[in-house]
């Protein structure tokens, strides 16, 4: 079947304007994760959803940013007033929990280059 | 720091030679997995060790999991240049996502 799909694939903005992200995941995978990553470095954990709640938000790095997931499938991060460190590859994985609770192998998708210029 | 820390984190070695990535953590896990990483995009999910087992293969990977030392590690077995990449270890400790270490790079000569 399909896999998880990102889009924009690259996303070009100005300082201080909104942008939105969104991720479609595999279907009837529960879990869904976003990450951002930094040129050369590893991922760094943002936020993380259970069907459509979000047990784990540690990850967001201020108020500017934001996710919501909606139907148990699609979700969107929201960045408001973009700043440069915002410049990153945002990744979106989803997984599916075992019958005994446990968390599979994630997913990943391609990936929304976003650059704030 | 993160939870998992590779190491060494740039690796060159000749297609034909076998390549040793190793991962260390800090916490209890539930099982730890191994990604790569092509081109700073998507990663993809290589194989997955639980904190009972010791060790894994798959094709020319093999995983080991001593968990009295917090440590794992990838050997990749006859390298390819196919095979250059980013390798990330990842470790699920239940409470919340995967935790990343900051890769290794891999660079395969032909």
């Amino acid at each position: 079947g399909a896999g998880v799909s990102q889009s924009p694939s690259n996303k070009v903005t100005e300082k201080g304007k909104d942008v939105e992200l969104r991720c479609d995941p595999i279907s009837g995978h529960t879990a869904l994760y976003w990450y951002r990553q930094s040129l050369g470095q590893g991922l760094e954990f943002l936020i993380y959803f259970q069907g459509n709640s979000a047990p784990d938000k540690s990850g967001l790095p201020s108020d500017r940013f934001s996710a919501e997931r909606t139907g148990g499938s699609v979700s969107t991060l929201t960045i408001q007033r973009t700043q440069q460190e915002d410049s990153a590859v945002y990744l979106c994985a989803s997984s599916y929990k075992t019958g005994n609770g446990l968390r599979t192998e994630q997913y990943f998708g391609p990936g929304t280059r976003l650059t704030v210029t | 720091s993160q939870q998992g820390e590779e190491d060494p984190q740039a690796l060159s070695i000749q297609e034909g030679e076998n390549a040793t990535m190793n991962c260390s953590y800090k916490t209890s896990i539930n099982n730890l997995q191994w990604y790569r990483q092509n081109s700073g995009r998507g990663l993809v999910h290589l194989i997955l060790i639980r904190s009972n087992e010791r060790e894994k293969h798959s094709g020319r990977l093999r995983v080991t999991l001593d968990t009295s030392k917090k440590s794992s590690s990838l050997l990749i077995t006859a390298s390819r240049a196919a095979d250059t990449a980013s390798y990330f270890c990842a470790t699920d400790t239940g409470r919340r996502a995967l935790t990343f270490g900051s890769g290794t790079r891999l660079q395969v000569q032909p």
